[in-house]
Order: structure tokens, then C-alpha cells, then sequence
């Protein structure tokens, strides 16, 4: 069956500082990936999805992740961290592009010190 | 326009009560999905709703859990019999449902979240 492991619970990070966050699938094909981020209070939003092609991908926010095949991962990075970052964020995956099913990590809660 | 509104944001309720949670999607998303955040969990998948289809009921964690959606807008999640293990953060997604699929960005509502007292 297919999982997704977010192995860090709780992260904090100052701002300005650089920021990965983990995220491993186990699935056999290649799976397609979303990353969401959940702000206090507020519904999840998109940052960005990996469906084929360039591996690396570009969200919003200034956010990117990467598609690791070999390493069945698709970290979560930003460069520069802002205060307003702080917030729950998700890995997904679905087994195909024609599944409306989404499965869910755990999640990563990160706080971000001034 | 207007995003995923979802009603009462919170709900506590006694062991044994019946509750329902209300969804209204994103205006002309056909497609309507209920998830369940519980506590260190990540987003449970519980029902999908697309169009005049039959639902994906295949998440549904027992015969307590019922949903249903009217006219193909307004959503209703019924928990009947409520258990402690029932509380979490209820959340409702729509999507436009024009490339299918996962292709289809989700937007989801800011939650119910549920208390069983």
C-alpha cells in the first residue's frame, strides 16, 4: 500500500535561515506529489505539485521541492525563511493522476524564531 | 470569489449524540471531498463526491459516517452515535474537476473541529 512518512514532527528554524523539510513515499511507480501547507486557523493550500519532467519544481511562496527518485523522496526547501512560514506542512501522494484519492503524511509543524 | 466554507467551526458534543457538519464548496466545483485530521495523524480520505456519480464512500470508517450532498453544492457529514475517538478537525475540499483527477488542484475549507466529550 502506499505511504507517505514526514519523519520530522516538529522543526524550528530561525529566520532567514534555509529550510528542508523530508518528506519519503513507498510506492513502486513513480507517484505524483503535492506538498500543502496548513497556516493556524486556516484551510490547506497547495505549494506545489510534481506530476513528471524536471525534477526539481517551483511552488509558491518561494518555496521548491525535489523529486528523488533513487531516494524515494521529495524534500520540501526554501532559501530564506520568513516568520509568516511558520505553519503545519504536508506531503501527499497519489498512485496516479486519475485517483482523486490523496494520501496524507503526518505532517511537520514548523516555528520559526526572530 | 468566495473559498470552502465549512459550519460550525466548532462542535462539542456528548458521547452518544448524532452531529452534522456542513460543507459549501467553491461555486461550479463539481467535485467535493471530506477528510479527517486527527490528532498526530495526517488527513484521512472519507468520501468524494462528483457530480451526479455514485460517491467513493471507500474511506468511511464505519456505518456511524454518512455524508451526502445536495444538488451538487451544499455538503452534510453525519456522524451518528458519536465516540471520543470521533473527535478531530473534519476538513472539506472542492475541486473544479476540469482535468480529472489529482490534476485538479484541491481547495479545502478551514475545518470543523469536533469534541466528544
Amino acid at each position: 500500500a502506499q505511504s507517505v512518512t514526514q519523519p520530522d514532527i516538529h522543526i524550528t528554524v530561525s529566520e532567514g535561515a534555509s529550510l528542508e523539510l523530508r518528506c519519503n513515499y513507498s510506492y513502486g511507480a513513480t507517484p505524483y506529489l503535492f506538498w500543502y501547507v496548513q497556516s493556524p486557523g486556516q484551510g490547506l493550500q497547495l505549494l506545489l505539485k510534481y506530476f513528471s519532467g524536471d525534477t526539481l519544481v517551483q511552488g509558491i511562496k518561494g518555496f521548491e521541492a525535489e523529486f528523488k527518485r533513487s531516494q524515494s523522496s521529495f524534500n520540501l526547501r526554501k532559501p530564506s525563511v520568513h516568520w509568516s512560514d511558520a505553519a503545519e506542512y504536508f506531503c501527499a501522494v497519489a498512485r496516479s493522476y486519475n485517483t482523486d484519492k490523496l494520501i496524507f503524511g503526518t505532517g511537520t509543524r514548523l516555528q520559526v524564531f526572530p | 470569489g468566495a473559498g470552502v466554507s465549512q459550519s460550525p467551526s466548532n462542535k462539542v458534543t456528548e458521547k452518544g449524540k448524532d452531529v452534522e457538519l456542513r460543507c459549501d464548496p467553491i461555486s461550479g466545483h463539481t467535485a467535493l471531498y471530506w477528510y479527517r485530521q486527527s490528532l498526530g495523524q495526517g488527513l484521512e480520505f472519507l468520501i468524494y463526491f462528483q457530480g451526479n456519480s455514485a460517491p467513493d464512500k471507500s474511506g468511511l470508517p464505519s456505518d456511524r459516517f454518512s455524508a451526502e450532498r445536495t444538488g451538487g453544492s451544499v455538503s452534510t457529514l453525519t456522524i451518528q452515535r458519536t465516540q471520543q475517538e470521533d473527535s478531530a478537525v473534519y476538513l472539506c475540499a472542492s475541486s473544479p474537476r476540469t482535468s480529472g483527477g489529482v490534476r485538479d488542484t484541491q481547495y479545502f475549507g478551514p475545518g470543523t473541529r469536533l469534541t466528544v466529550l
